[in-house]
């Protein structure tokens, strides 16, 4: 199916610890997102990559790393995990200008990851 | 500070029935959008509506935009219990030449539509 796919789907970990939730993407799209989603739903973006490129880094802790390793795959890495840090994250994509069917920004969502770091 | 607020926070309707939620923004905008998520599930895109259009259908929804008052409401007429979930707008904020994709989305309207 063609899709924004994210894993793991849950991650429970200790405080400290140092976690990575993949995303990858095969609709072809040039850009992708983090977004962060706390427990009261409120959803904020964190970060966009535009074919491997950093476009937004929003102010996100150090802790936090994206990285793209191709257009089709975006990461995140969290270092020193705090209990602040527990929320819902998801990557989304979008096509570029040129890329056909969406110019005006639609974006298309992975299904999360809830990490819960205790 | 967050640019989409929805109003109400949570609503509960009996199918059937009509469900209206608004949607409040702060700057200039290219583009609203409307998404859906359901419980324990990401966004799923709705609905957009351009800056310089007024009102926009796709099937039983219906969208307004008042540039002027910056808002917006999403309309969902004769709702099915299916259609509970969680309603977010999101604004795409004018940057000029810039595109980023940047999208401020607000924390969304509960829906509950009851069988």
């Amino acid at each position: 199916d063609t899709a924004v796919s994210q894993t793991p789907k849950y991650l429970v970990t200790q405080m400290g610890n140092d976690k990575s939730i993949k995303c990858e993407q095969n609709l072809g799209h040039d850009t992708m997102y983090w977004y962060k989603q706390d427990s009261k739903k409120f959803l904020k973006i964190m970060f966009s990559y535009n074919n491997k490129e950093l476009i937004i880094n929003e102010t996100v802790p150090n802790r936090f790393s994206p990285k793209s390793p191709d257009k089709a795959h975006l990461n995140l890495h969290i270092n020193s995990l705090e209990l602040g840090d527990s929320a819902v994250y998801f990557c989304a994509s979008r096509p570029s200008w040129g890329q056909g069917g969406n110019p005006y920004n639609e974006q298309f969502f992975g299904p999360g990851t809830r990490l819960t770091v205790l | 500070s967050q640019q989409g607020e929805e109003d109400p926070q949570a609503l509960s309707i009996q199918e059937g029935e009509n469900a209206t939620m608004n949607c409040s923004y702060k700057t200039s905008i290219n583009n609203l959008q409307w998404y859906r998520q359901n419980s324990g599930r990401g966004l799923v895109h709705l609905i957009l509506i351009r800056s310089n259009e007024r009102e926009k259908h796709s099937g039983r929804l219906r969208v307004t935009l008042d540039t002027s008052k910056k808002s917006s409401s999403l309309l969902i007429t004769a709702s099915r219990a299916a259609d509970t979930a969680s309603y977010f707008c999101a604004t795409d904020p004018f940057r000029g030449s810039s595109n980023t994709g940047k999208l401020i989305f607000g924390q969304g309207t509960t829906l509950q539509v009851k069988p």
